[in-house]
């Protein structure tokens, strides 16, 4: 029954290390996204996909990179792990974009549970 | 990049009363949604807005979208502890690449007293 399920939901690790988060969707959208979480609750988009294309990429270091091998599915993988990257990570996803009268735009977006990721 | 602000940060009130928090921008908005966080959660749609002036109820919940689609309110009557949350507003813009992902607030947090 779960919609935007992530693996894991807690993740320990040093810093230096390699790790990477999963999200799978069963909604059948076609859009997912990355987000990242501070400790003061700031929440901001990291990366989307469209049909496993990269659309959105913010000022995002490069250590993070996603993979989408379906459209069901898009993986976080994070290389050189710093201090700072410790935060909670949501994937989410939402239908095709829905075009409104006026040129308008607007979509719902369903979030996983998150991933807490702590460096040491 | 257009400023998106939400008040107040805080608020912790009683069980019963009722409350408004606020979401405001410089920029003009082709609809805004709200979402609730529990902790420990993934944020959950609350409403979408999408017409100047627009009202939308949800049980205790009324949503406003200014007549200008830059602002909108959010205010709950008689509140209750599992109204306790973040509550994040979501304006999204209407065309480019900004037109897929949504700029969240950075949010109230509600904490409602029993």
């Amino acid at each position: 029954d779960t919609a935007v399920s992530q693996t894991p939901k807690y993740l320990v690790t040093q810093m230096g290390n390699d790790k990477s988060i999963k999200c799978e969707q069963n909604l059948g959208h076609d859009t997912m996204y990355w987000y990242k979480q501070d400790s003061k609750k700031f929440l901001k988009i990291m990366f989307s996909y469209n049909n496993k294309e990269l659309i959105i990429n913010e000022t995002v270091p490069n250590r993070f990179s996603p993979k989408s091998p379906d459209k069901a599915h898009l993986n976080l993988h994070i290389n050189s792990l710093e201090l700072g990257d410790s935060a909670v990570y949501f994937c989410a996803s939402s239908q095709a974009i829905r075009k409104l009268a006026g040129g308008r735009v607007m979509n719902e977006q369903f979030f996983g549970p998150g991933t807490r990721l702590t460096v040491l | 990049t257009q400023l998106l602000e939400q008040s107040p940060q805080f608020l912790s009130i009683q069980e019963g009363e009722n409350l408004t928090v606020y979401c405001n921008s410089s920029s003009v908005f082709s609809s805004l949604q709200w979402y609730r966080q529990e902790p420990g959660e993934g944020p959950v749609l609350l409403v979408t807005v999408v017409t100047g002036g627009e009202v939308k109820k949800l049980k205790r919940l009324t949503f406003q979208f200014g007549d200008a689609r830059k602002d909108s309110s959010l205010h709950i009557t008689a509140a209750q502890p599992g109204d306790t949350g973040l509550y994040l507003c979501a304006p999204k813009l209407s065309s480019g690449a900004g037109s897929y992902q949504l700029t969240f607030g950075k949010g109230t947090k509600l904490s409602v007293i029993p």
